[in-house]
């Protein structure tokens, strides 16, 4: 049974440069959803897909993050002109549609942003 | 939004203690949620318990919807179960079910030997 995996696991890069993160959801399931992770704080929802329908984004996600899902299955979260602040776990979620599913989490890519 | 509390923030204990941790949410909810994160970072399903009582192994978990709140219980700890336990909930608004969780602060744990 392969689990919601996530690539890469760390990144470290510079203030300014553009990152992109991908997740593959547990192949059955038809939501994705993306959430950030700080320092000693639970996660918060960036946004989330029904196939390739994007149905709800935070305002937490500023005009420099865009995620994609092109194909209702893996999808990707890229990060434009990166800040000091953006640093965070990004954590990647899947689940099956309907009101009392489980979402299932995947490891995290970590971001240090220097 | 929906808000979340999880107490205590910290619990220290002995291994072989038994604890309880809390959490208290603002609104009807359709999903609730507890996670163990471990030490790298990854989140792992403890139980889905939108209301009613479930047992796994050491672990059991209550929800009283009616109150709003639920409660983790730990028996015979072990150092394996240290980090951080997490309640997360879906609002009870949604039509489809299933849309954004909202995490509490969560509840760091630390079994001694």
């Amino acid at each position: 049974d392969t689990g919601v995996s996530q690539d890469p696991r760390h990144k470290i890069t510079k203030r300014g440069q553009n990152v992109t993160f991908r997740c593959d959801p547990i192949s059955e399931h038809n939501r994705l959803y993306w959430y950030r992770q700080t320092l000693g704080q639970g996660p918060e929802f960036l946004t989330y897909f029904q196939n390739e329908a994007q149905l709800e984004k935070s305002r937490l996600l500023s005009d420099r993050f865009s995620a994609e899902r092109p194909k209702g299955s893996f999808s990707t979260l890229e990060i434009q002109r990166t800040e000091q602040g953006d640093s965070a776990m990004y954590l990647c979620a899947s689940s099956l549609t309907g009101a009392r599913e489980t979402q299932y989490f995947g490891p995290g890519t970590r971001l240090l942003v220097l | 939004g929906i808000q979340v509390e999880q107490s205590p923030p910290d619990l220290i204990l002995q291994e072989g203690a038994n604890s309880t941790l809390r959490c208290n949410f603002s609104d009807s909810v359709n999903n609730l949620q507890w996670f163990h994160q471990n030490p790298w970072g990854q989140l792992i399903n403890l139980f889905y318990i939108p209301s009613g009582t479930k047992q796994n192994g050491r672990l059991s978990a209550t929800t009283v919807a009616t109150e709003r709140y639920s409660l983790l219980y730990i028996s015979s700890s072990q150092t394996t179960d240290s980090g951080v336990y997490f309640c997360a909930v879906e609002r009870g608004i949604s039509n489809f079910g299933n849309e954004k969780l909202t995490f509490g602060t969560g509840t760091r744990l630390t079994i001694i030997p």
